[in-house]
């Protein structure tokens, strides 16, 4: 199986600065199939982003998803103190589906 | 807009059947098109997924979890159930079903924790 590695483990950041997260795969993760979730406390995940680049419904412009191949980044262009949470990277081009251990972004 | 909600134990003895349904509403398992879907987090860890069901019945599981999964779909409640058999303490966990594109997943429900705890 594929396994995503998330990098940082933690990002500490202020509100208003640009948050880089990276996830990394195993292996090659066929047409760019990779998600992004955000996941608050005692909250369920939320769909960010899917098809390496794609905001799903909803989501605000200053997420954006980049990346092929192994090498995947989510952006956060100017935080708002509602993103603070933490985020999950999601494989579909291989069976079976996995996720990254996640990546916690906190308040300065 | 999609909503899903889990029901359960919350409290499973190890070697017992862990039995969880997944009510669906403003949108019909019927329809198609949607896979539903069962993904689990161990406390203060990531996600596991465990297997899909499609209206019609047919289904995928994760290899991980070997046979001890059975996922079933009512049509007529809009209602879909996991059932994993054996549980020992590592299947302690927040489970929650999900609406499945059969690549990600786009709608969730809000959890529930299971302990495998005697």
């Amino acid at each position: 199986e594929i396994v995503l590695t998330q990098s940082p483990g933690t990002l500490s950041l202020s509100p208003g600065e640009r948050a880089t997260l990276s996830c990394r795969a195993s292996q090659s993760v066929s047409s760019s199939n990779l998600a992004w979730y955000q996941q608050k406390p005692g909250q369920a995940p939320r769909l960010l982003i899917y098809g390496a680049a794609s905001r799903a419904t909803g989501i605000p412009d200053r997420f954006s998803g980049s990346g092929s191949g192994t090498d995947f980044t989510l952006t956060i262009s100017r935080l708002e103190p509602e993103d603070f949470a933490v985020y999950y990277c999601q494989q579909y081009g291989s069976s079976p589906r996995t996720f990254g251990q996640g990546t916690k972004l906190e308040i300065k | 807009q999609v909503q899903l909600q889990e029901s359960g134990p919350g409290l499973v003895k190890p070697s017992q059947t862990l039995s969880l349904t997944c009510t669906v509403s403003g949108g019909s398992i019927s329809r198609g098109y949607y896979y539903w879907g069962w993904i689990r987090q161990h406390p203060g860890k990531g996600l596991e997924w465990i297997g899909y069901i499609y209206y019609s019945g047919s289904t995928y599981h994760n290899p991980s979890l070997k046979s001890r999964v059975t996922i079933s779909v009512d049509t007529s409640k809009n209602q879909f159930s996991l059932k994993l058999n054996s549980v020992t303490a590592t299947d302690t966990a927040v489970y929650y079903c999900a609406r499945d594109t059969g690549q990600y997943f786009d709608h969730w429900g809000q959890g529930t924790l299971v302990t495998v705890s005697s």
